[in-house]
């Protein structure tokens, strides 16, 4: 079956610094990944669509220039969070597309504390 | 614009005895239904999902979901429940199968022995 590889599944940094989440598909080539955000006892909300080779499309009310993202292949995307402060924490999910089965395949999430 | 309702918070029911999780629905055309499960600190499991056909799916652990066209519901069941499947819950919508899937707010089930 399908499986997204999702990493580090949670880090702790300073506030200031910048954290990057990797997302893999292992076994099948993902043509777009999304990128989700969950806040505690909430649902997860889209970010950002990244189609492999061309820029992320991202939602109103996410700043680019924080949440950094990049598809250089597919089978990888990355979410980069710029000077992070304690208001990212959060959890953070990415979902890699395919056609056909299930079609979303979701990672394992990261848990992202700003200290 | 699309969204769906998941209206209950917390569902508890007795190990043993049929649970029901409601989502209802609001998305121009045939959507494409689905229904996912997530444990502590993890993603999320697909369980099943609905396209088009059969309106009763069967999906992973037991479970099922009903699609009701005219009331707009993918209600999930099953039909004994386990201590086991206590977890979060979400169902999700993409009105063309290959868009950003659209989430409710999840609800909690809570199998109680």
């Amino acid at each position: 079956g399908a499986v997204v590889s999702q990493h580090p599944s949670w880090v702790i940094c300073k506030s200031g610094t910048s954290v990057k989440i990797e997302c893999r598909s292992l076994d099948f080539q993902a043509t777009t990944m999304f990128w989700y955000r969950q806040f505690p006892k909430q649902s997860l909300m889209l970010m950002a669509t990244s189609n492999e080779g061309s820029k992320a499309t991202y939602e109103q009310g996410v700043e680019k220039d924080k949440f950094l993202i990049n598809h250089a292949s597919l089978t990888l995307s990355t979410l980069t969070v710029t000077s992070a402060h304690p208001e990212d924490s959060s959890f953070y999910i990415c979902s890699a597309f395919r056609t056909g089965a299930n079609g979303y395949t979701f990672g394992s999430g990261t848990r992202l504390t700003v200290v | 614009a699309q969204s769906v309702a998941q209206p209950e918070d917390q569902v508890n029911v007795a190990e043993g005895n049929p649970l029901t999780v409601k989502c209802t629905y609001s998305v121009s055309g045939n959507p494409y239904l689905f229904w996912y499960v997530q444990y502590p600190n993890r993603g999320l499991q697909f369980l099943l999902k609905y396209i088009t056909g059969d309106n009763l799916v069967k999906g992973s652990y037991g479970f099922e979901a009903e699609f009701n066209k005219s009331q707009t519901s993918f209600h999930l069941k099953k039909p004994s429940a386990l201590v086991s499947v206590s977890a979060l819950y979400f169902c999700a919508v993409s009105p063309l199968g290959n868009t950003p899937l659209v989430f409710g707010k999840g609800t909690r089930l809570s199998v109680i022995a």
